[in-house]
C-alpha cells in the first residue's frame, strides 16, 4: 500500500500570513504529483501537476515544488486570505498512469 | 464548474439494493475515473476507463462494476448494497495520462 503523508494535519493562520504544507511519498516508481484544493461542499479543484525533479509551479499566491529523489513536495501560500480556507490534498501516481493515491490532506483555516 | 457532470446528486436506498451512478466527462476527455470518499476516509481510487476500456483498478469491491460507453459517459453500478457503502462518489475526467483530473460534483449515496 502506497503511503502518502501530509503535514500538518491542520493549520490555523491569520489573514496575511504565509504558510506551507508538506507531502511525502515513496520516491521509487514515481510518475507524477498532483495538488488539489477541496472546499467544503464542493468537489476537489486541481492546482498543479508536477512530474520532474525540481519542478516549481505557481498559480497566483500559491506555488509548489517537487523533489522526486527524496519523495516530497511543498505547497506554499503567500499572504493567506480567508478564501484560501480549504483542505489541500496531494496525490502521487506511481509508474505510468494516472491512478492517484490521495493523502489525508491539510486543513487550512484563515482568520480575518 | 469543472465541466464534469454527475447524476443523481443524492441517492437514498436500502441495503441489498442496486444503484447506478452516471458521469459525463468534460468534452474531449477520454479518461474517466471513479473515487469513493467514505466517512473518516480520504479519497479512494476505484477504477479508471480510457476510451471505453478499463485502464486501472483500485480498491473496488466485486459488488461494484463500471463501464464507459462509446459516447464516453460512464456508469458505476453498485449492487447488494451495505450500510458501509454510504459515501460520496466522485467521477473525474482527464484528457490523457498524466494530466489534471477534473472532478464532478459527486453523488452522495446513503444506504439505510
Amino acid at each position: 500500500i502506497l503511503n502518502v503523508e501530509q503535514s500538518p494535519q491542520s493549520l490555523h493562520v491569520q489573514e496575511g500570513d504565509s504558510t506551507n504544507f508538506t507531502c511525502s511519498f515513496p520516491s521509487s516508481n514515481f510518475y507524477a504529483l498532483h495538488w488539489y484544493r477541496w472546499e467544503t461542499a464542493k468537489s476537489p479543484e486541481a492546482l498543479f501537476v508536477m512530474t520532474l525533479n525540481g519542478d516549481e509551479k505557481k498559480k497566483g499566491r500559491i506555488s509548489a515544488t517537487l523533489n522526486t529523489k527524496e519523495g516530497y513536495s511543498y505547497l506554499y501560500i503567500k499572504g493567506s486570505q480567508p478564501e484560501d480556507s480549504a483542505t489541500y490534498l496531494c496525490a502521487p501516481s506511481m509508474e505510468y498512469g494516472n491512478k492517484l493515491v490521495f493523502g489525508a490532506g491539510t486543513i487550512l483555516r484563515v482568520k480575518s | 464548474d469543472s465541466g464534469v457532470t454527475q447524476t443523481p446528486k443524492h441517492l437514498i436506498t436500502a441495503t441489498g439494493q442496486r444503484v447506478t451512478l452516471r458521469c459525463s466527462p468534460r468534452s474531449g476527455d477520454l479518461s474517466v475515473y471513479w473515487y469513493q470518499q467514505s466517512l473518516d476516509q480520504g479519497l479512494q481510487f476505484l477504477i479508471q476507463y480510457y476510451n471505453g476500456e478499463e485502464r486501472a483498478k483500485g480498491n473496488i469491491l466485486e459488488r461494484f462494476s463500471a463501464q464507459q460507453f462509446p459516447d464516453l459517459h460512464s456508469e458505476l453500478n453498485l449492487s447488494s448494497l451495505e450500510l458501509g457503502d454510504s459515501a460520496l462518489y466522485f467521477c473525474a475526467s482527464s484528457a490523457r495520462d498524466p494530466d489534471t483530473q477534473y472532478f464532478g460534483p459527486g453523488t452522495r449515496l446513503t444506504v439505510l
